[in-house]
């Protein structure tokens, strides 16, 4: 079954940097467009950003735009989010999700927790 | 960006009791509008795509409907694993965007 794992989270400064990484197997990844979406604590889920399955083609929310940069390593199976300028309101949950066609997140990773915070 | 707008915002029933969450989009949209529930310490889990469109091993009790701006998520007969949060989410226009969520408790 398709796994993705998320890693990377941890407490940082405000104004601080972070990656996040997200391991992926048991499918193609290669074919599959990659999205991060997160969740405050206690609150919804809000889409993050996304990127093409070659990689050439990339969105964000208005939120982060300038300061995350999504990326991936299709040779390792791996999706990245590198964070940057780190505001108190980032904290949150951030998971991996996949784009399983039909535009609809068919599988989710189980989360890595970023934390704003002095 | 595309508002999505769930009511009711938390609800109680009993099991084998019928559910229903409504959610309103702000603009009309084709049929990318799916539904995911969310388990407390679990990641979301993706129930109906394409507005009625059952998941591969999804329980057959749940159902989507709807078109234009208003869309239904029905549990025909509520089981206890059935107690959780639920998401619309468009996937019509960037960003994809969710619903605030109906969290779904024991009564």
């Amino acid at each position: 079954e398709v796994h993705l794992v998320e890693s990377g989270g941890g407490v940082v400064q405000p104004g601080g940097s972070l990656t996040l990484s997200c391991a992926a197997s048991e499918f193609t990844f290669s074919n599959s467009w990659m999205y991060w979406v997160r969740q405050a604590p206690g609150k919804g889920l809000v889409w993050v950003s996304r990127i093409s399955s070659d990689g050439s083609f990339t969105n964000y929310a208005d939120s982060v735009r300038g300061r995350f940069t999504i990326s991936r390593d299709n040779a390792k199976n791996t999706l990245y989010l590198q964070m940057k300028s780190l505001r108190a309101e980032d904290t949150a949950l951030y998971y991996c999700t996949r784009d399983g066609g039909y535009r609809k997140f068919d599988y989710w990773g189980q989360g890595t927790l970023v934390t704003v915070s002095s | 960006d595309i508002q999505m707008t769930q009511s009711p915002s938390s609800l109680s029933a009993s099991v084998g009791d019928r559910v229903t969450i409504t959610c309103r989009t702000s603009q009309s949209m084709s049929n990318y509008l799916n539904w995911y529930q969310q388990r407390p310490g679990q990641a979301p889990k993706l129930l109906i795509y394409d507005v009625s469109n059952l998941q591969s091993g999804v329980p057959s009790r749940f159902t989507g409907s709807g078109s234009g701006t208003d869309f239904t998520l029905t549990i025909s007969s509520l089981q206890p694993e059935d107690f959780a949060t639920y998401y619309c989410q468009q996937s019509y226009n960037i960003p994809w965007t969710f619903g605030q969520g109906t969290k779904v408790e024991i009564k």
